[in-house]
């Protein structure tokens, strides 16, 4: 079964770094997001993607956050200078459709990103 | 704004039925989402329910919508200690020309031999 994959698993960096997040969304999927789940709190929606333009982001999505799909199957989440409360699992998930008709969102199994 | 709230604990034994209770606030959802979380994974759809439908099954699950109280929830029949997980309520909403998904905290559902 097709399945949205996520590099790496697990990163640590010091803050002020760059990190970038990787994601390889189903292939036939049309439309990409990234959310993010810091310890004991909800999930949160970051960021939509379709069309090789952002789609829809929340207020968390600000200037350090960047995302891009340099080619026809990665989709990649960046964090230019990273803080220590950008310490989080990040999942990115894909779907087939966006606004109408089949858009159940697939998740990939997370990023846990530790900021120290 | 948008808020999703869910009961953040529950506890069974094997065989019994289990159910999780969610209510959302966005009346204008169109889908409603149950996802499981298993300890160290990620975030497995279960399965969802169209705004204009009562009730869905799907094998041990069901999945009731009151959509005049906004009321959600996800009935498993016959509880295994392998659905112990925590079980995420979503609502599907409008998000530009997409949609994003707006969740609850999470139930954790202990299920015990």
């Amino acid at each position: 079964e097709p399945e949205v994959t996520q590099t790496p698993s697990h990163q640590v960096t010091q803050m002020g770094q760059e990190v970038i997040l990787r994601c390889v969304p189903i292939s036939n999927h049309l439309y990409f997001y990234w959310y993010r789940q810091i310890l004991g709190q909800k999930v949160e929606f970051l960021v939509s993607f379709y069309n090789n333009e952002i789609s829809e982001k929340s207020e968390i999505f600000d200037d350090q956050f960047s995302v891009e799909r340099p080619d026809g199957s990665n989709f990649t989440l960046k964090i230019r200078s990273t803080k220590l409360e950008d310490s989080a699992m990040y999942f990115c998930a894909s779907s087939l459709s966006g606004g109408t008709g089949d858009y159940e969102q697939y998740f990939g199994p997370g990023t846990r990103l530790t900021v120290t | 704004g948008e808020d999703v709230e869910q009961s953040l604990f529950l506890s069974v034994r094997e065989g019994d039925s289990s159910v999780i209770n969610c209510t959302y606030t966005d009346s204008s959802s169109t889908y409603l989402y149950w996802y499981k979380q298993e300890p160290g994974a990620g975030l497995q759809l279960l399965t969802y329910i169209f705004s204009n439908m009562d009730m869905k099954q799907d094998q041990r699950l069901t999945v009731l919508l009151n959509k005049k109280d906004k009321h959600l929830s996800l009935r498993i029949a016959d509880t295994q200690t392998g659905d112990s997980a925590i079980y995420f309520c979503a609502e599907s909403i409008s998000a530009g020309n997409n949609r994003k998904l707006i969740w609850g905290l999470g139930t954790s559902l202990a299920v015990n031999p």
